[in-house]
C-alpha cells in the first residue's frame, strides 16, 4: 500500500553542521517529493521539492537528492543554523494525493 | 501570511458535543484538504475537494462530516467524537487536484474531554 518511511525521527547537530533527513516510498509510480518544514506553532511550509525527471535540486543551503531505483529521497541541510530547528516531514504522490512521512525533529545546537 | 485561515485555534468539546472547523483561503485555489495531525505520526488526510465536490474520503468515521460550500470555503463538522480524537486539524489548499504545493492554515488545536 502507500507508504512513506522517514529516518531519523530525531537528529541533533551542532551549528555549522550538516543534516541528513531520508525517506523511502513504496510506490514506483510516484513522481513528485516535496519537503515541508513546520516551526513549533506554526503551521508546515514547503522548503523544496523534487520530480523524478531529475535527480537533484538545490536551493542556498538546502539540497534533495532522488534515487528512482532504490525509491528513497533526502534532505541536504549545509551550515546548519538555530532557526533550522523544526520538525521536516517527506511526502510522495500516489494518485494525485500526497502521503507524508511521520516526520523529523531538527534540534541545531549553538 | 499564506492566504489560508482556520477558526477556531483552540477547541475543547466533549463527547456529545457538536462543533464546527472553519477554513478560508483567499488564493484563488480550486483544492481544499483536511488533515489530522497527531504526535509521532504522518500527517493524515481525511478529506479532498476538488472545485467544490468531493474526491477523496479516506476511510474517515461518520462522526466527522465536511461542507464545502463554495471553493473558497471548507467546513469540518464535529459530533459524538472520542477522546483519540484529540489533535491538530490542518486545512491546506492547492492550485489544483493534482500534486503542487500545499498551502496550510495554523491549524484548529482540538481537545475531546
Amino acid at each position: 500500500g502507500e507508504n512513506v518511511e522517514q529516518h531519523p525521527s530525531t537528529l541533533s547537530v551542532q551549528e555549522g553542521d550538516s543534516a541528513v533527513i531520508k525517506c523511502t516510498y513504496s510506490d514506483s509510480a510516484s513522481n513528485y517529493f516535496p519537503w515541508y518544514k513546520q516551526e513549533l506553532g506554526k503551521r508546515p511550509q514547503l522548503i523544496i521539492d523534487i520530480r523524478s525527471n531529475v535527480g537533484e535540486k538545490k536551493d542556498q543551503r538546502i539540497a534533495v537528492t532522488l534515487n528512482k531505483t532504490a525509491k528513497h529521497f533526502s534532505l541536504h541541510i549545509t551550515e546548519t543554523q538555530p532557526e533550522d530547528s523544526a520538525v521536516y516531514f517527506c511526502a510522495a504522490s500516489y494518485s494525485n494525493k500526497l502521503v507524508f512521512g511521520a516526520g523529523t525533529i531538527l534540534r541545531v545546537k549553538s | 501570511e499564506t492566504g489560508v485561515t482556520q477558526t477556531p485555534r483552540h477547541l475543547v468539546m466533549g463527547m456529545t458535543n457538536k462543533k464546527s472547523l472553519k477554513c478560508e483561503q483567499h488564493l484563488g485555489h480550486n483544492a481544499m484538504y483536511w488533515y489530522k495531525q497527531s504526535a509521532k505520526k504522518p500527517l493524515e488526510l481525511m478529506f479532498v475537494y476538488s472545485l467544490e465536490e468531493r474526491v477523496e474520503n479516506n476511510s474517515v468515521p461518520s462522526r466527522f462530516s465536511p461542507e464545502c460550500p463554495n471553493s473558497s470555503h471548507l467546513f469540518l463538522h464535529l459530533h459524538t467524537l472520542q477522546p483519540e480524537d484529540s489533535a491538530l486539524y490542518l486545512c491546506a489548499s492547492s492550485l489544483g487536484q493534482t500534486t503542487g504545493e500545499l498551502f496550510f492554515g495554523e491549524g484548529s488545536r482540538l481537545t475531546v474531554l
